[in-house]
């Protein structure tokens, strides 16, 4: 069964860091880019960050970019996003999901079930 | 950054119904890269339609999408219970992909 899981969220205090892990199962992880998207409480979706299967390419929307960054182990089928410098309007759930880009750009086809990042003092 | 529109906000529909929802983009949308995905209360989103008129793997035929440029419509043809839920759409043709604001579509 392809299968996303994502874990590492939780409660820290704004300007305190996080890392973000997402596993990934049932399919050959190294051939697929990937993304982090996020929702926060009651709103809607909001793309992160992009990494290609490669590692080369990487993304980052404005208002993580400098704070956060994606990385990947292929060896390890993992996928992750260092959060520092956090913000209460970094609070939200975040999702990894699959990008199959081959033949060109692609929406997520699969998506983790998400973790919550709660940032509050 | 490419900004999408989603209208209306929330449609009011009875099951059996059609329903039309809208996602205007401020700039011309390259190649059709163009997304619907739907999300339950609780649940992460499920693709729907990509290419704007292409159904994922699995989507029933009831849904289709449809439009280019900057004008891309999500039609539902005969409503189904399990088909009320929020619907986003996604542009990913760009180094920064961008969701609308997402369309509720509720039991009237």
């Amino acid at each position: 069964e392809v299968q996303l899981v994502e874990s590492g969220g939780g409660l820290v205090q704004p300007g305190g860091s996080l890392r973000l892990s997402c596993a990934a199962s049932g399919f050959t992880f190294s051939r697929y880019s990937m993304n982090w998207v996020r929702q926060a409480p009651g709103k809607g979706l909001q793309w992160v960050s992009y990494m290609s299967s490669s590692s080369k390419i990487i993304y980052y929307a404005d208002s993580v970019k400098g704070r956060f960054t994606i990385s990947r182990d292929n060896a390890k089928n993992s996928l992750y996003l260092q959060m520092n410098s956090l913000r209460v309007e970094d609070t939200a759930v975040y999702y990894c999901a699959r990008i199959d880009d081959w033949s060109g750009p692609s929406p997520g086809e699969v998506w983790g079930q998400g973790t919550t990042v709660t940032v509050s003092s | 950054e490419i900004v999408l529109t989603q209208s209306p906000g929330t449609l009011s529909l009875s099951p059996g119904e059609r329903g039309t929802l809208s996602c205007r983009a401020s700039q011309s949308i390259k190649n059709r890269y163009l997304a619907w995905y739907q999300q339950k209360p609780g649940q992460s989103p499920r693709l729907l339609i990509y290419g704007a008129s292409s159904r994922a793997t699995g989507v029933p035929d009831r849904f289709s999408g449809s439009g280019s440029g900057t004008d891309f419509t999500l039609t539902i043809s005969g409503l189904e219970p399990e088909d009320f839920a929020v619907y986003y759409c996604q542009q990913y043709g760009t180094s920064q992909d961008t969701f609308g604001q997402g369309t509720k579509v509720e039991i009237k």
